[in-house]
């Protein structure tokens, strides 16, 4: 069963603009983690926001994560072509156990 | 370091017909994950091993789906027969034990089609 919902399904947008992406979930987590996936290949992790931190950044990548609302975003600033792709959240519910992924954002950047 | 190696990468077949994937994890990697993504769709877990042992296959459908670890390194998943709703992509994923705050390295995936 999917734990995360992304929102928006597809998102375009053009070059230089920033991409702002949501993910909620419904159970409890210990942490939350975002994936991309370039047409026709295999995931690849994006960071990693533990339940007790509001806010991380890496790069261009800006994830928030508040448990009270069980949600998630995962923002993407001053857009490239590149960054064209299906965006994913996913949750592990404890040690030992696989991830659990949301159905995705498919983003396009137009240049 | 290499990745995660998965063979074929796309594969046809008619239904009923019977089909294998081949995946060789991170070395080093014990944990070995298999999901299958529907079109405009997640991944979903069909089974994940920890060494040569299975830790969850509650999803996979054993009336026609199996999976090996043999020797915890490689790992091979069958389908026999294929349904026409077996078309996806197949996932391949790995990761070092299995720990709360891993990340998952995946493969390229196996594209079936059922025709």
């Amino acid at each position: 069963s999917q734990q995360g919902e992304e929102d928006p399904q597809a998102l375009s947008i053009q070059e230089g603009e920033n991409a702002t992406m949501n993910c909620s979930y419904k159970t409890s987590i210990n942490n939350l983690q975002w994936y991309r996936q370039n047409s026709g290949r295999g995931l690849v992790h994006l960071i990693l926001i533990r339940s007790n931190e509001r806010e991380k950044h890496s790069g261009r990548l800006r994830v928030t994560l508040d448990t009270s609302k069980k949600s998630s975003s995962l923002l993407i600033t001053a857009s490239r072509a590149a960054d064209t792709a299906s965006y994913f959240c996913a949750t592990r519910r404890q040690a030992g156990t696989a991830l659990i992924f949301g159905k995705g954002t498919t983003l396009s950047v137009s240049s | 370091e290499a990745g995660v190696a998965q063979s074929p990468r796309y594969k046809i077949i008619e239904k009923r017909q019977s089909v294998a994937f081949w995946c060789n994890p991170i070395s080093g990697h014990a944990t070995l994950y298999w999901y299958q993504q529907i079109l405009g769709q997640g991944p979903k877990l069909l089974i994940q091993f920890q060494n040569n042992g299975v830790v969850d296959d509650s999803q996979l459908p054993k009336d026609r789906f199996s999976a090996e670890r043999l020797k915890g390194v490689d790992s091979t998943l069958k389908i026999q027969p294929a349904k026409l709703e077996d078309s996806a992509v197949y996932l391949c994923a790995s990761s070092l034990v299995g720990t709360l705050n891993e990340k998952l390295f995946f493969g390229s995936g196996t594209q079936l089609s059922v025709l």
